[in-house]
């Protein structure tokens, strides 16, 4: 079983739309939850970490659900711009390294 | 400029070769890692190093060695390149354990 499992997708979403990805990690001792998008076979980016309460950053939601190791995220009103692949990571161990997921390719049409 | 950059960008190598993989950053961070990408699958942990007289193996260390010259510089050596190792290689660094910081990757081929 991989540590970081996600939907590889791809998700076809129109603009405008609400697209939702999930993820969920293996190691229950995990200690820190990212999203990271990366466009194109270029570098990742953080786009956000993900906190217990959940946390909101414009037009992405992020929520974390440790009893069930379960991690997602929601993309409001979708943009032509937000076509990229979707990272999902988890921090672990005393040193905090990060195992990434796959990834989730959403490709939003006009 | 790019707070963290990679040379060279892309590669074409034979098997057998030495091939050295630089990686330089300016944002001060103690911490540099490098981790390799294969289609299909997530970033794997290649090697990390925490200071200068710090390095640690990752997941997937066998065929590969490194040496942090400096806090911002950290190479990355593949001793006998072969097929296998073709990849989009990624250099990153940290401040602390949280938020990590790429470079724009090098892409290799050995043929």
């Amino acid at each position: 079983r991989k540590e970081v499992e996600q939907d590889p997708g791809p998700f076809n979403v129109p603009e405008g739309a609400t697209v939702a990805f999930n993820c969920t990690y293996s190691n229950s001792a995990s200690q820190s939850f990212f999203w990271y998008r990366q466009d194109c076979r270029k570098e990742p980016k953080l786009l956000m970490s993900v906190y217990s309460s959940g946390n909101e950053d414009g037009r992405f939601t992020a929520q974390l659900n440790r009893a069930s190791q379960y991690i997602s995220l929601l993309i409001r009103d979708s943009k032509l711009s937000d076509s990229a692949t979707y990272l999902c990571v988890v921090g672990s161990g005393s040193a905090r390294q990060l195992t990434f997921g796959s990834g989730t390719q959403l490709t939003v049409l006009p | 400029d790019a707070d963290v950059t990679q040379t060279p960008r892309n590669r074409i190598t034979k098997t057998g070769k030495r091939i050295m993989l630089e990686c330089s950053q300016t944002k001060g961070h103690d911490r540099m890692y490098w981790y390799r990408q294969d289609p299909g699958l997530g970033l794997q942990l290649i090697y990390y190093s925490f200071d200068v007289k710090d390095i640690n193996k990752g997941e997937i260390s066998d065929g590969y060695s490194v040496s942090r010259q400096a806090q911002a510089k950290f190479s990355l050596s593949l001793e006998s390149a072969i097929p296998n190792q073709t990849a989009l290689y990624f250099c990153a660094t940290s401040q602390g354990p949280e938020t990590q910081y790429f470079g724009p990757g090098t892409r290799l081929l050995v043929l």
